[in-house]
């Protein structure tokens, strides 16, 4: 009964291809999140989805095209792949509500490798 | 530019005893800092929280500290166990709800 759970948890591919990594949440938060923590151990926000809608999008390549179909999943798919997209992707949840601290709850991580 | 940043890549301490962790921030418009712990191969768990109204929050042996004045905040651990050896992750909230997180500091408790 994992509450973040994400597909696949290692992803090797090779530079040009197309790849998808699958994010669901059984904790019926109302927002998404898509993180990537890059080699210097720093995470940052990429996407954030508040019942499907696009709330936050941070400066992120339009390679990379967020999709969330109904409210408990929030999929990433990443076009024409770059070495510089190896990282370790995580996928958060939380329930907004005004007054509180917004706590997110993440996956386990996604390591994509690029060859 | 990093909003938030902790300035200790690692800390070594002994079982028993405090653990310090440290973190600055830029940004007087942040209205809550959160502490995430992160072991390997596993997303960071949230750990505690303070909104930016307060200056001390306690929950066990966690107590978070914040100095509005010197943009710090600080999370203690007392006593500290060979279990809480991970990565700790400082965050800052703003009010749309999106966290930005310090580097880490990696916390090794030795027994």
């Amino acid at each position: 009964d994992t509450a973040v759970s994400q597909t696949p948890k290692y992803l090797v591919t090779q530079m040009g291809n197309d790849k998808s990594i699958k994010c669901e949440q059984n904790l019926g938060h109302d927002t998404m999140y898509w993180y990537k923590q890059d080699s210097k151990k720093f995470l940052k926000i990429m996407f954030s989805y508040n019942n499907k809608e696009l709330i936050i999008n941070e400066t992120v390549p339009n390679r990379f095209s967020p999709k969330s179909p109904d409210k408990a999943h929030l999929n990433l798919h990443i076009n024409s792949l770059e070495l510089g997209d190896s990282a370790v992707y995580f996928c958060a949840s939380s329930q907004v509500r005004l007054g509180t601290p917004y706590e997110q709850y993440f996956g386990p991580g996604t390591r994509l490798t690029v060859t | 530019d990093q909003q938030v940043k902790q300035n200790s890549p690692s800390l070594s301490v002994q079982e028993g005893r405090i653990s310090i962790l440290n973190c600055d921030y830029t940004n007087s418009m942040f209205d809550y800092f959160l502490w995430y712990k992160k072991y390997p191969a596993e997303g960071p768990t949230f750990l505690i929280s303070i909104s930016s109204i307060k200056d001390k929050n306690e929950d066990g042996r966690f107590t978070v500290f914040l100095n509005k004045s010197a943009k710090h905040l600080s999370l203690h651990i007392v006593p500290s166990q060979p279990g809480d050896s991970a990565v700790y992750f400082c965050a800052a909230s703003d009010q749309r709800g999106k966290l930005i997180f310090g580097q880490g500091t990696e916390l090794s408790v030795k027994p």
